[in-house]
């Protein structure tokens, strides 16, 4: 079982440059979700679906877009990036029922440098 | 100021020791509390979840307890493997998903 899968692992990037990561999960869940991670912090949420077509900002949610074109799918994309976007970047679904109460799959997560 | 705050920060003990995490939070209202185990470079993985009106869970040699009145949790892990080195997260959830810093568990052999 795939699970929630995140392309690529490992990217740097020259500040201004842009890139975007693509999280793909194959449980049919409604809910998709991207948090970066930083040292000493707990996971911060960046944008959320709830459905295809859908999305919604988060905590930290400036200098990200995202899109939810395919139910399977959520894209994160920096525009412009800078350094203070280095981070290591989770995605992560869940089903629709509950929503945020019930389990939530993440995937392996991918390792962003911006110099 | 984060609403989850976990202790220790970071612990080393010794293969086949036992030990207790610490998760203080002040979510309101409260849904339900999770513990990831993440290892290192890997995404987090469930272990329990427990809702409010929920004392007790275990999984195998992770037991989880929770105290809705003082706003208090802790993990507990019988018989430490060096597999259990890894950090262990504290997620509470009201309509969001809050989450700690996390406890950066090495087991030594």
């Amino acid at each position: 079982n795939a699970g929630v899968t995140q392309t690529p692992k490992f990217r740097v990037l020259k500040t201004g440059q842009s890139m975007t990561l693509l999280c793909a999960q194959d449980m049919n869940h409604e809910y998709m979700y991207w948090y970066r991670q930083d040292p000493g912090m707990g996971l911060r949420l960046i944008h959320y679906s709830v459905g295809e077509g859908t999305t919604a900002k988060g905590e930290v949610p400036d200098g990200y877009n995202v899109s939810r074109l395919k139910k399977q799918n959520f894209l994160l994309g920096l525009e412009s990036a800078a350094p203070s976007q280095t981070s290591v970047y989770f995605c992560a679904s869940s089903p629709q029922e509950g929503g945020w109460y019930t389990e939530a799959f993440f995937g392996q997560g991918t390792r962003l440098t911006v110099v | 100021k984060n609403q989850v705050e976990q202790s220790p920060q970071s612990l080393i003990i010794l293969e086949g020791k036992n030990c207790t995490l610490q998760c203080n939070y002040t979510v309101s209202p409260f849904s339900n509390l999770r513990w990831y185990k993440q290892d290192t470079g890997r995404g987090p993985v469930s272990l329990t979840i427990m809702t409010f009106s929920e004392n007790t869970k275990s999984n195998g040699r992770y037991t989880a307890t929770l105290d809705a009145d003082t706003k208090q949790s802790s993990l507990h892990i019988t018989a430490s493997q060096l597999s259990d080195s890894a950090s262990y997260i504290c997620v509470v959830s009201d309509n969001d998903m809050r989450f700690g810093a996390g406890t950066r568990l090495t087991v030594k052999p």
